[in-house]
């Protein structure tokens, strides 16, 4: 199995930062990599799919890069609505592996 | 617009089975799949299978295989999750997703609001 690593696991930030989580896979999974975002009580969001894409009606303030095994979730200025969870995942091979999750908080 | 709507909370004794569904409207699961992801009380997401179009076939965790069905009706464009053999440690919240097959991507694009099913005597 793929596993996915995030780091940060928590991070506090204020509005208005910019914010980098990092996800690295345990073996190449070339651009097969989602970002979706988790609010409480609330199922996941997709905002990136395929590293760097965004998914239709998320905001461009939230970016994604890399390939291969490193990769990157970047929200150029955060706003009170994005503290949240976020999960990456892997979709290259069963079983579609999901990193343990940062919890992105209000300083 | 797509939506993905879950059946209601479930309450079950260990032993038991449960059957979850997920109807989906704005796709047709012809042209999507349907995954399905569990979240116990605090923890992180857990993939546990789906339809993958690319085998024509229904993928499974290891972690699920031989308790867990997964099936789709494509008349009605409604998934369903049984998990049987249930036990404590399957309390948790159940998740549908539509899943996308494209060129380079695999991805997850709609939720269903998610099913708590509670395990226990």
């Amino acid at each position: 199995d793929i596993q996915m690593t995030q780091s940060p696991s928590s991070l506090s930030a204020s509005v208005g930062d910019r914010v980098t989580i990092t996800c690295r896979a345990s073996q190449s999974i070339s651009s097969y990599l989602n970002w979706c975002q988790q609010k409480p009580g609330k199922a996941p969001k997709l905002l990136i799919y395929a590293a760097s894409s965004l998914q239709s009606g998320v905001p461009s303030r939230f970016s994604g890069s890399g390939s291969g095994t490193d990769f990157t979730l970047t929200i150029s200025s955060l706003q009170p609505e994005d503290f949240a969870t976020y999960y990456c995942q892997q979709s290259y091979s069963s079983p579609y592996t999901f990193g343990q999750g940062t919890k992105l908080e209000i300083k | 617009q797509v939506q993905v709507v879950q059946s209601g909370a479930e309450v079950k004794k260990p032993g038991a089975s449960v059957k979850v569904s997920c109807k989906v409207s704005g796709y047709t699961l012809t042209e999507v799949s349907v995954h399905w992801v569990r979240q116990a009380p605090g923890k992180g997401l857990e993939w546990m299978g789906g339809f993958d179009p690319e085998d024509g076939e229904t993928i499974y965790a290891q972690k699920f295989q031989g308790r867990v069905t997964m099936t789709e009706d494509t008349s009605t464009d409604t998934a369903y999750m049984e998990l049987s053999s249930l036990r404590s440690e399957d309390t948790a919240v159940y998740y549908c997703a539509t899943v996308r097959y494209q060129l380079l991507s695999t991805y997850f694009d709609y939720w269903g609001q998610g099913t708590l099913v509670t395990v226990s005597s």
